[in-house]
This record gives structure tokens, C-alpha cells and sequence, in this order.
């Protein structure tokens, strides 16, 4: 099975400044037929189900603000948000989906304001 | 506008079992574009993949889970539902389905089950 590992767990950033959340599987998610890395992020607030942000590791979700941004192949990836803004305090998620079988999700990481 | 939403007992005896559908709406579980996922997170904890159904019946599941997991489909109620036999307390969590294939894109609000006597 692949192992999702984000990091850090946790982060504090100024308004305006840059985030970046990493993410590292334990095997490839890119597949060569395709050449497609089969990595999504998704962003969830309290009280709420996660949304999805990116996919194909960097393709933005339709109406997702252009600060989110993907990046990475293999098993090394970035989200990164350019200009944090005070909306985007959430708890932010990669996942896999290229097992046929199974799918995994990464620990999270707490996006804070400094 | 695609909607899921899950239903269900929210409060389930240890060693019983859990039962919670998702009903879909302005999407057709037939659908040969994606498939349809169960995903639960503890109270202050992260997600957690429970497994996947797709129109055929092809399953898969998370192998922490497989040996108690069951999902079905039901085109003609389109809906599809999960079932997770011998519960104890550490099955204590907000339950979501979603809908997926490149990462899900819509989500259920989610349901709380809480397993206790």
C-alpha cells in the first residue's frame, strides 16, 4: 500500500506570505502510460467536508483562487499558496488515487495565521 | 447540482454493525465516470479511506478495514451504502461519501455515528 506523508503537521504564516505543504509517497504516483501523477489536495475548514483544490497533482479545481498552486512528480509534491489570505486557515490533505485497489490519504496539515 | 447524502443511526452498539447510505442526487450512481467512495475522519483526527464501489460492483477497500467492510450499490434508488460489521469505539467518527475517480470532487455533508452502550 502507498504511504502518504505530509509535512510539516503544522504551520504558521503571515498574511500575504507564502505556504507550502509537502507531500511524499511511499511509492510513484506518476504513471508512465499516461505520464499523469495521480495526486489530488484538498482543503478542509471546521465543520465542513474536505474540498478539492488540485488534481493530477497540478491541475486547479474550477473557481479554486490562483494563489493554490500543484506541483511535483514521482513521489514528491508541493501545494503551495502564494499570498495566504485569512480563508485560507484549514487543514489541508493530499491523497493518491493510483492503486487500482486502494487509496490513501495523508495525515493533514494545520494551515494557520502568524 | 450534484448532491450526496448520508443517512443512518448515529448511534451504534459495540460489536453491532453499521449501516449508512448515500443517497445521490443530480448524478446517476450508473455512471461509468466515477466512482463512489466512503471516507470517515475521528473527531480532531484526519481522513481515513474506507473503500470504493464502482457500477459493475468492483470493489475496493481499505486492507486496515477489508475484513469488515462491505459496499453495495442500488442503481434503482441511486444510492449506494457501507456496511462495517463488529464495530467498537475507534469506529467513532463523522462518515462522508463521496464521489470520485481523480480525487473526490463531491462530497456529503457527513454523518456522525458514535459506538457506545
Amino acid at each position: 500500500d502507498i504511504v502518504m506523508t505530509q509535512s510539516p503537521d503544522s504551520l504558521a504564516v503571515s498574511l500575504g506570505e507564502r505556504a507550502t505543504i509537502n507531500c511524499k509517497s511511499s511509492q510513484t504516483v506518476l504513471y508512465s502510460s499516461n505520464n499523469k501523477n495521480y495526486l489530488a489536495w484538498y482543503q478542509q475548514k471546521p465543520g465542513q467536508p474536505p474540498k478539492r483544490l488540485i488534481y493530477w497533482a497540478s491541475t486547479r479545481e474550477s473557481g479554486v483562487p490562483d494563489r493554490f498552486s500543484g506541483s511535483g512528480s514521482g513521489t514528491d509534491f508541493t501545494l503551495t499558496i502564494s499570498s495566504l489570505q485569512a480563508e485560507d486557515v484549514a487543514v489541508y490533505y493530499c491523497q493518491h488515487y493510483y492503486s487500482t485497489l486502494t487509496w490513501t490519504f495523508g495525515q493533514g496539515t494545520k494551515v494557520e495565521i502568524k | 447540482q450534484v448532491q450526496l447524502q448520508e443517512s443512518g443511526p448515529g448511534l451504534v452498539k459495540p460489536s453491532q454493525t453499521l449501516s449508512l447510505t448515500c443517497t445521490v442526487s443530480g448524478a446517476s450512481v450508473s455512471s461509468g465516470s466515477y466512482y463512489w467512495s466512503w471516507i470517515r475522519q475521528p473527531a480532531g483526527k484526519g481522513l481515513e479511506w474506507i473503500g470504493r464501489i464502482y457500477i459493475t460492483g468492483a470493489t475496493g477497500y481499505n486492507p486496515s478495514l477489508k475484513s469488515r467492510v462491505t459496499i453495495s450499490i442500488d442503481t434503482s434508488k441511486n444510492q449506494f451504502s457501507l456496511n462495517l460489521s463488529s464495530v467498537t469505539a475507534a469506529d467513532t467518527a463523522v462518515y462522508y461519501c463521496a464521489r470520485g475517480w481523480w480525487g473526490f470532487d463531491y462530497w456529503g455533508q457527513g454523518a456522525l455515528v458514535t459506538v457506545s452502550s
